[in-house]
């Protein structure tokens, strides 16, 4: 069993449409949370990071983590032609080195 | 412009010819790894490097190398390769070991025929 597992879609949803990306994970160390977005031929870019339990907003993303469930949510509202890509969720455990294990990555397709 | 820089950005090779892909970032980042990105697999950490001469093995290190004789420069190398190690790689760096944020190059994508 994956130490995080990730739907690889894909997921085609239309202009408007609020979308939901999610990850389980089975390491309890697991302490940090991020999903990266990845454009087509380009390398991932770090859109959210959360620490603890709850949610976190920035503009039309929330990601939500509940540690009791080890799950991790990412919501795009009002999701733009601009959010097709592939996101990737991403954790690092509590140890002092940062060693990131990442989901396989769910790619994401917005129908104008 | 604050970046991480990998040459080449598509490879095509045969077989066993010894090939190096060069990766370079300009922000002064103390860590640096190489993963591999293949389909099902998600990306796999390959090699990472805490500073200048030192360097460890990530979870696939099997058939790679790398070195880190500059701050700037943390370049993988391939001395044999073979058609199991077609895949897209990155490089990627950050400030420190202990910081979450990863800053990945864009690509390269290897072909072993």
């Amino acid at each position: 069993q994956k130490e995080v597992e990730q739907d690889p879609g894909p997921l085609s949803v239309p202009e408007g449409a609020i979308v939901s990306l999610n990850c389980t994970y089975s390491n309890s160390a697991f302490q940090y949370f991020m999903w990266y977005r990845q454009y087509s031929r380009k390398g991932p870019e770090l859109l959210m990071y959360t620490y603890s339990s709850g949610n976190k907003e920035d503009g039309r993303f929330t990601a939500q983590v509940d540690k009791s469930s080890k799950y991790i949510s990412l919501f795009i509202r009002d999701s733009q032609p601009s959010d097709s890509a592939t996101y990737l969720c991403a954790m690092i455990n509590s140890g002092g080195y940062q060693k990131v294990t990442f989901g396989t990555g769910t790619k994401l397709q917005v129908i104008p | 412009e604050a970046q991480v820089t990998q040459n080449p950005r598509y490879l095509i090779t045969v077989t066993g010819k010894k090939l190096t892909v060069t990766c370079s970032q300009n922000m002064n980042h103390e860590y640096m790894s190489w993963y591999r990105q293949d389909p099902g697999l998600g990306l796999r950490q390959i090699y990472y490097s805490m500073n200048v001469e030192a360097t460890d093995k990530g979870d696939v290190p099997e058939g790679y190398k790398v070195s880190r004789k500059e701050k700037r420069n943390f370049p993988l190398i391939l001395e044999s390769p073979s058609p199991n190690q077609t895949s897209l790689y990155f490089c990627a760096s950050t400030p420190s070991p202990s910081h979450y944020e990863q800053y990945f190059g864009p690509g390269t994508r290897l072909t072993v025929t």
